[in-house]
């Protein structure tokens, strides 16, 4: 069973558009949770943490539901900028595994276009 | 803003040879981090470090894989006999700290593309 399962898309919007993305994982242990957004051949970059309450920056906001195990991105007003692979990313701190540090889980990413 | 570098950005070797990837963590993190990405697939966590030991490992980081901090800023991979399937950007990462109910956010340096022919 894959520990992050995400929509790969391909999502095609045009500018100004809103767009959602969802996200399931397997571990109900999971302690943390985030968006990264990836650009085609450079690293993951931090997007946003995710929690229980909801947040919002800018126009993005994230939402985590612990109960059914599922995570949300909501971009409003897509700029040509937003063009890139969103991941869904879930921290696994194993006690049971003997390690106190954060192993992140990644989807396989959710590909936005946004054209003009 | 401090980051967390890599070099080379870009390394071919022959199969079988020995290849050492380098990072430069952020200066005040405690934490570290090598992850893979096969071209296409996901990123895959491979180890991590802490306090000059292994906290964690994948199923991926087998003996031909090891971690090391020589100094008080690098932190190095080795494959010792690369195979094909070696090939992948390999992304060094990061965090300041790892306690229970911190975020422990991980950050990621820009990546070694490591080709094996």
């Amino acid at each position: 069973r894959k520990e992050v399962e995400q929509d790969p898309g391909p999502f095609n919007v045009p500018e100004g558009a809103t767009v959602a993305f969802n996200c399931t994982y397997s571990n109900s242990a999971s302690q943390s949770f985030f968006w990264y957004r990836q650009d085609c051949r450079k690293e993951p970059k931090l997007l946003m943490s995710v929690y229980s309450s909801g947040n919002e920056d800018g126009r993005f906001t994230a939402q985590l539901n612990r109960a059914s195990q599922y995570i949300s991105l909501l971009i409003r007003d897509s700029k040509l900028s937003d063009s890139a692979t969103y991941l869904c990313v879930v921290n696994n701190r194993a006690f049971d595994r003997g390690s106190t540090l954060g192993r992140l889980y990644f989807g396989r990413g959710t590909q936005l276009t946004v054209w003009p | 803003e401090p980051e967390v570098t890599q070099t080379p950005s870009h390394q071919v070797t022959q199969m079988g040879q020995e290849v050492i990837l380098r990072c430069v963590p952020i200066s005040n993190h405690l934490y570290f981090y090598w992850y893979r990405q096969i071209l296409g697939q996901k990123v895959e966590f491979l180890v991590s470090f802490y306090n000059n030991e292994i906290s964690e490992k994948s199923e991926i980081f087998d003996d031909q894989f090891s971690v090391e901090r020589p100094d008080g800023s690098n932190f190095t991979l080795k494959i010792r006999s690369t195979k094909l399937e070696d090939s992948a950007m390999y992304f060094c990462a990061s965090s300041e700290r790892s306690g229970l109910g911190s975020t422990d956010t991980q950050y990621f340096g820009p990546g070694t593309r490591l080709t094996v022919l």
